[in-house]
């Protein structure tokens, strides 16, 4: 199956700072990534619709300029969580579409801000 | 708005006691429904996709059903590695979001 690798897949920082977290296709190029937000034992929140060379298409509620999301390449799309504080702790997963219309899935960051 | 809804919550299972888990949902215009694993400290693995009520697909100890209402994901003799949390989401026609069940958590003691 096609690849998907998310880096870190753990970081720890203070509160204040602001994390990037990358999402890569590694065997296939991405024209459409998704970045979505998970809680324990909750299900995956989709936060926003990241589109190669266009702005990212946010989800109701979800603060833009908290999150910010840059689609670079066909196969790279970052997530910089800025001033980042404790509530803003997750397990943040990507999926990227193939041509063929399958998602796959990163494997998940887990942001931790003391 | 779609919803998906799945049960039970938890499962625990015996090793080589078969059971199924249920996924139901809303959406208005199904284009596929998408069965995932996913195991602790994880992102989902696929599994499966589901286009049209009828539909069944396998793969190993796993076999996924749809109905116009419901999915149902078979587990078939589970073993302990089967033990994982699994995801059921759709795909409404009109969009290209995945709107996510909350998930069942399977535990298959040995």
């Amino acid at each position: 199956g096609a690849v998907v690798s998310q880096h870190p897949s753990r970081v720890i920082c203070k509160s204040g700072t602001s994390v990037k977290i990358e999402c890569r296709s590694l065997d296939f190029q991405a024209t459409t990534m998704f970045w979505y937000r998970q809680f324990p034992k909750q299900s995956l929140m989709l936060m926003a619709t990241s589109n190669e060379g266009s702005k990212a298409t946010y989800e109701q509620g979800v603060e833009k300029d908290k999150f910010l999301i840059n689609h670079a390449s066909l196969t790279l799309s970052t997530l910089t969580v800025t001033s980042a504080h404790p509530e803003d702790s997750s397990f943040y997963i990507c999926s990227a579409e193939k041509e063929t219309g399958e998602l796959f899935f990163g494997e998940g960051s887990r942001l931790t801000v003391l | 708005e779609d919803q998906v809804t799945q049960s039970p919550e938890a499962l625990r299972l015996q090793e080589g006691e078969s059971s199924s888990l249920n996924c139901s949902y809303t959406v208005s215009g199904l284009r596929g429904l998408f069965w995932y694993r996913q195991d602790p400290g994880k992102g989902p693995e696929f599994l499966f996709t589901l286009y049209s009520a009828g539909e069944e697909k396998e793969k190993e100890r796993l076999k996924a059903t749809l109905t116009k209402k419901e999915s149902f994901l078979h587990i078939t003799a589970p073993k302990p590695e089967d033990s994982a949390t699994y995801l059921c989401a759709v795909q409404a026609e009109n969009d290209y979001k995945l709107s996510f069940g909350a998930g069942t958590t399977v535990t298959v003691r040995a």
